[in-house]
């Protein structure tokens, strides 16, 4: 099974800033099969990248995905505040796993 | 516009089977694969397994001995059970739409599975 640690557990970010979350996993991952959510308390997740890089239909462009092999990253580009939430990488193999998660919250 | 409609009990004795289906409204369920994802209270996300459009499966490793997913296309609906319940399978339980590369695009509203007496 192919483990993916995200990191850091917890981000803390003013509104504006740039988050970086990243994700590393086990063992070499196809890119075409690497996939970001975000999920709000309460919320059902909410895709936000597919295949490493390509964003969902109505995900803004402040959302960027990018990686290769065993390391990925999303980044937001400018924060709002809607987008303060847990986000989770998946990634499809053999077997599919979700990481453990990045919160991002207000500073 | 396409939607996931879950159904099933929210309380399930322990040692019994967890029964959840999925309705696909407003599109066929015939040109998708299929996916169950739980979620403990306060925990990260599970996956469970899927279905194929043709009936094929694939399951969790860790779940796969007590897992079934099933499609009923004359419903447009695909349902889950997980037989032999305990404390840890409480957990809100998710159906979602694969997006074509094992990306969730649609998900159910999902239901909070309690496995207690």
């Amino acid at each position: 099974e192919i483990v993916l640690t995200q990191s850091p557990g917890t981000l803390s970010l003013s509104p504006g800033e740039r988050a970086t979350l990243s994700c590393r996993a086990s063992q070499t991952v196809s890119s075409s099969y690497l996939a970001w959510y975000q999920q709000k308390p309460g919320q059902t997740p909410r895709l936000l990248i597919y295949s490493a890089s390509s964003r969902a239909t109505g995900i803004p462009d402040r959302f960027s995905g990018s990686g290769s092999g065993t390391d990925f990253t999303l980044t937001i580009s400018r924060l709002e505040p809607e987008d303060f939430a847990v986000y989770y990488c998946q990634q499809y193999g053999y077997s599919l796993t979700f990481g453990g998660g990045t919160k991002v919250e207000i500073k | 516009q396409v939607q996931l409609q879950q159904s099933g009990p929210g309380l399930v004795k322990p040692s019994e089977t967890l029964s959840l289906s999925c309705t696909v409204s407003g599109g066929s369920s015939s040109s998708h694969y299929y996916h169950w994802i739980r979620q403990p209270p306060g925990k990260g996300l599970e996956w469970i397994g899927f279905l194929s459009y043709s009936g094929s499966t694939n399951y969790n490793p860790s779940l796969k001995s007590r897992v079934t997913i099933s499609l009923d296309t004359s419903k447009n609906q695909f349902s889950l059970k997980l037989s032999s319940v305990t404390a840890a399978d409480t957990a809100v339980y998710y159906c979602a739409r694969d997006g074509g590369a094992f990306f969730f695009d649609l998900w159910g509203q999902g239901t909070l599975v309690t496995v207690s007496s």
